[in-house]
């Protein structure tokens, strides 16, 4: 069983870029989560997608968009960068078996220069 | 809405000893409440969960959490404290009004001492 994995590790981008972060679900789930976790701080829920469509959403501003796919793969995108996204990115999956569980990637770094 | 409040952003103890590391929630429903551990430079890994079964919960590495509704605590603690232990960890509670994120604490650092 493979669990989540995320690309790229790490990635530097320059104020006013747009990046884009993927994520690929732990087999069997059909559920991702995004999570910003800032240094020194627990991640924040950014947004929740289920079945290709948004499931909840974080206090984030709309530059912060997402899209799931039909193998429930996921991407995170954020336009117009600021110094302050300057952050460690989770995502998370959950299954149908175990809706309340979820399962973490390891993590793109993403430094805003 | 519900939130996560973990007392002491760090903790040291000597190896061998008790680990307790301590959290508080608000929920306005039954809540949902995990601990992850986070190592340098990785993503967050279940160590263990509570979804109202027994308020017992025994996790991964010899570590267990106990579900108290009346002191809305759910404390995670180890008997025997390893080198290894020392990492980050975060309380989480679920909150299912939109979708079903996971509100984290801000987090405790573990320093095992030899």
């Amino acid at each position: 069983e493979t669990g989540v994995t995320q690309s790229p590790t790490h990635l530097i981008k320059t104020r006013g870029q747009q990046v884009t972060l993927r994520c690929s679900s732990q087999s069997g789930h059909n559920t991702v989560s995004w999570y910003q976790q800032a240094l020194g701080q627990g991640p924040q829920f950014i947004f929740q997608y289920y079945r290709e469509e948004e499931n909840g959403r974080g206090n984030f501003p709309p530059r912060f968009s997402g899209l799931q796919f039909p193998n429930y793969s996921s991407e995170l995108n954020v336009n117009a960068l600021e110094l302050d996204d300057s952050a460690l990115y989770l995502c998370a999956s959950s299954g149908v078996a175990d809706t309340d569980t979820q399962y973490f990637g390891p993590g793109t770094r993403l430094t805003v220069l | 809405a519900q939130s996560v409040t973990q007392l002491g952003s760090h903790v040291s103890v000597s190896e061998g000893a008790l680990v307790l590391l301590r959290c508080n929630y608000s929920s306005s429903v039954p809540p949902y409440l995990f601990w992850y551990v986070q190592y340098p430079n990785q993503g967050l890994q279940l160590l263990l969960k509570y979804t109202s079964a027994a308020t017992l919960v025994k996790g991964i590495n010899g570590f267990e959490a106990e579900f108290k509704k009346s002191e809305t605590s759910f404390h995670l603690t180890k008997p025997s404290a390893h080198m290894s232990d020392a990492a980050e960890y975060f309380c989480a509670v679920s909150d299912k009004v939109r979708g079903n994120k996971l509100v984290f604490g801000a987090g405790t650092i573990l320093r095992v001492k030899s």
